[in-house]
């Protein structure tokens, strides 16, 4: 079936560093991805759209310049948290759209980040 | 407004007693609604969707238009059916999801 990787699974780092988190698609292309962010015991929270070769669609109250967003291949997408503070401490999750199969959406296991 | 309500947050029954999950929608549209499951440390994977009219580990929901909802539901729960439930609506046209705040199932022995 279809695998979506995300890598690192949890990253703790400093107040003031930037993170950047990987999501892949192993066995098929994605055109589109998507970044959601959830918080403990809460619903996921779309952040953004990434599209293969354009700018990513950001929801509204995400900041653009703080959370960063390349797909610069059709399996890979990174979310950067720039300049990350504690309160951007969450569990981010990201999923991919493959077209060819009935699925809507599989998703990664997700990234803890934890921000001292 | 487009919004996925999941009135439930933990539902807890005993093995073998029937089990029914809430989820309600909004949306200017026909949207189409999914069920997706979270078993413990495991990533996200979809359970049911409205189209596919299928039963899924025992599990059926009813897209009900005249009521917005599309409950999930099965006769005789299970201990392993134990998981954070999902519902969730995507538009016609979009892959975008919106989901609900979900329903922790608790299946006692």
């Amino acid at each position: 079936g279809a695998v979506v990787s995300q890598h690192p699974s949890w990253v703790i780092c400093k107040s003031g560093t930037s993170v950047k988190i990987e999501c892949r698609s192993l066995d098929f292309q994605a055109t589109t991805m998507f970044w959601y962010r959830q918080f403990p015991k809460q619903s996921l929270m779309l952040m953004a759209t990434s599209n293969e070769g354009s700018k990513a669609t950001y929801e509204q109250g995400v900041e653009k310049d703080k959370f960063l967003i390349n797909h610069a291949s059709l399996t890979l997408s990174t979310l950067t948290v720039t300049s990350a503070h504690p309160e951007d401490s969450s569990f981010y999750i990201c999923s991919a759209v493959d077209r060819g199969r009935s699925q809507p959406q599989h998703f990664g296991d997700g990234t803890r980040l934890s921000i001292l | 407004a487009q919004r996925v309500t999941q009135p439930e947050k933990l539902l807890s029954v005993f093995k073998g007693a029937p089990v029914e999950l809430k989820c309600n929608y909004s949306y200017s549209g026909s949207p189409e609604l999914f069920w997706y499951v979270q078993y413990s440390r495991q990533r996200l994977q979809l359970l049911l969707r409205h189209i596919s009219r299928e039963s899924i580990k025992g599990f059926t929901a009813d897209l009900n238009k005249g009521e917005t909802s599309f409950h999930l539901k099965k006769p005789f729960a299970q201990e392993e059916d134990s998981a954070m439930y999902y519902c969730a609506l995507s538009g016609l046209n979009t892959d975008k999801l919106i989901f609900g705040t979900g329903t922790r199932l608790q299946v006692f022995p």
